[in-house]
């Protein structure tokens, strides 16, 4: 069965980085792109951009430009969210959400969530 | 790429149905059936309810149904029951190659 799993809850200081990673399994990850959403607490769904999974091609959000990189290790299976220079407002729950279909932006499967807390 | 428009609350008896409607522009909702929505229980990830505008993925209840009209789509959910209780949102691809979600609605069973 098809499954996404995501790293644990991260407790940084403002300024540092954090990389969130999403291991994917039961299905060939090439073939299905791979999308990252973002909820602050209390707040709706931002969909921050995607990353091709055959090219490693990011495509980002507006809003989510600079700080934010995408990436991939197709040998295991698992994508990347790395965000630099973190600040209090990149608070949030960070999910990886498949593609239904590539790039429809419709997302079948999500990962349970990291939570990334930024305080000091 | 403002967020879609949605209701921040609804609410009916279990067995009722509800409908949550959906608004946004031409250069989304107006101009694409790709208009999808998402519930999402508290603390855990959303689950695709409604992908296309009215296609629902396999396992999911045939009590969910999704139209359009205009820039305007809709979710209703009949025969409401108490694990309904959960917010909902809806996205829909963009004129500019991305996605956008909207508000959120918050669905409560009296």
């Amino acid at each position: 069965q098809v499954q996404l799993v995501q790293s644990g809850s991260e407790l940084k200081k403002p300024g540092a980085s954090v990389k969130v990673s999403c291991k994917a399994s039961g299905y060939t990850f090439t073939s299905y792109a791979m999308n990252w959403v973002r909820q602050a607490p209390g707040q709706g769904l931002e969909w921050m951009g995607w990353i091709n999974t055959n090219t490693g091609n990011p495509t980002y959000a507006q809003g989510f430009t600079g700080r934010f990189v995408f990436s991939l290790d197709t040998s295991v299976s698992t994508a990347y969210l790395q965000i630099s220079s973190l600040k209090a407002e990149d608070t949030a729950v960070y999910y990886c959400a498949r593609d239904h279909d590539y790039g429809d932006l419709t997302f079948d499967y999500w990962g349970q969530g990291t939570l990334v807390t930024v305080s000091s | 790429q403002s967020a879609l428009t949605q209701p921040a609350s609804v609410s009916g008896s279990p067995g009722q149905s509800i409908t949550i409607s959906c608004t946004g522009t031409s250069s989304d909702v107006g101009g694409y059936n790709y208009v999808s929505w998402y519930q999402q229980h508290p603390g855990k990830a959303p689950k695709l309810m409604i992908y296309d505008v009215s296609n629902r993925p396999s396992g999911v209840s045939n009590r969910f149904s999704g139209s359009k009209s205009g820039n305007t789509a809709s979710l209703t959910i009949s025969g409401l029951q108490a694990e309904d209780e959960a917010d909902y949102y809806c996205s829909s691809y963009t004129s500019s190659s991305t996605l956008v979600f909207g508000t959120g609605t918050k669905v409560t069973v009296l």
